[in-house]
């Protein structure tokens, strides 16, 4: 079964210029999550969405940072501008949602490095 | 207030050797889920154990157990027969609400597990 995919697994920007980080889930799973860990700590909720719709942004920086999940699959996360304190890896996880599966079992992607200079 | 607190920012074991990662939570929700995650240098997390608030008995995984003192509130977790590979940093995470299968997944600030050959 593959896994999620994410990608680029890298990327350098200046200050003030955008970004986009992209998820494919498991196949079958209805929820995705968005999380930035910062250097150090644990990941953070950035927006859930279960299919297209999205559940919890509460933590999502809307003047800069925005997610879609258009057709309920794929997902793309977006940053502009980036400032100094994005730099994290952004982490996409996907779950089987409500129905199905061990509670909390997400699986995660390897994960999106950025580095804001 | 921090709802998971992880107090050991780095933790060595030997080869073979049993390990405690400790794990303290705070919640007035009496439904939640308590989670491990592991961490290797790759980056992707991955789910270990998980624990119900309302269960009666200590998850158990392979060689993961989870020391659940709801009293203490808290959730240590026990890596029986350590091996090489499971030096990685290990995040301890709660789900609060109808037992840990809805809302936003916390993390602690994680240990960095290293083990010793």
């Amino acid at each position: 079964e593959a896994g999620v995919a994410q990608s680029p697994r890298y990327k350098i920007i200046e200050k003030r210029q955008s970004v986009a980080f992209w998820c494919n889930p498991i196949s079958g799973h209805a929820t995705l999550y968005w999380y930035q860990q910062i250097l150090g700590q644990g990941p953070k909720l950035l927006i859930q969405f279960q299919n297209n719709g999205v559940v919890d942004d509460s933590q999502l920086p809307k003047d800069r940072f925005s997610a879609e999940r258009l057709k309920g699959v794929d997902s793309t996360l977006k940053i502009q501008p980036a400032k100094l304190e994005d730099s994290a890896v952004y982490l996409c996880a996907s779950s089987f949602g409500l129905a199905g599966g061990k509670p909390g079992e997400l699986f995660f992607g390897e994960g999106s490095r950025l580095t804001v200079l | 207030a921090q709802k998971i607190t992880q107090t050991q920012p780095g933790m060595f074991v030997q080869e073979k050797e049993a390990v405690t990662l400790d794990c303290t939570y705070d919640t007035s929700d009496p439904s939640y889920g308590l989670f491990w995650y592991k961490q290797p240098s790759s980056g992707e997390m991955i789910f270990l154990i998980y624990q119900g608030s309302y269960d009666q008995q200590n998850a158990t995984e392979g060689r993961y157990s989870l020391n659940f003192q709801k009293a203490r509130k808290s959730a240590n977790l026990v890596i029986s027969a350590s091996q090489l590979g499971d030096s990685a940093m290990y995040f301890c995470a709660m789900r609060e609400g109808r037992g840990g299968s809805q809302g936003n997944l916390i993390f602690g600030k994680g240990t960095k597990l290293s083990v010793k050959p």
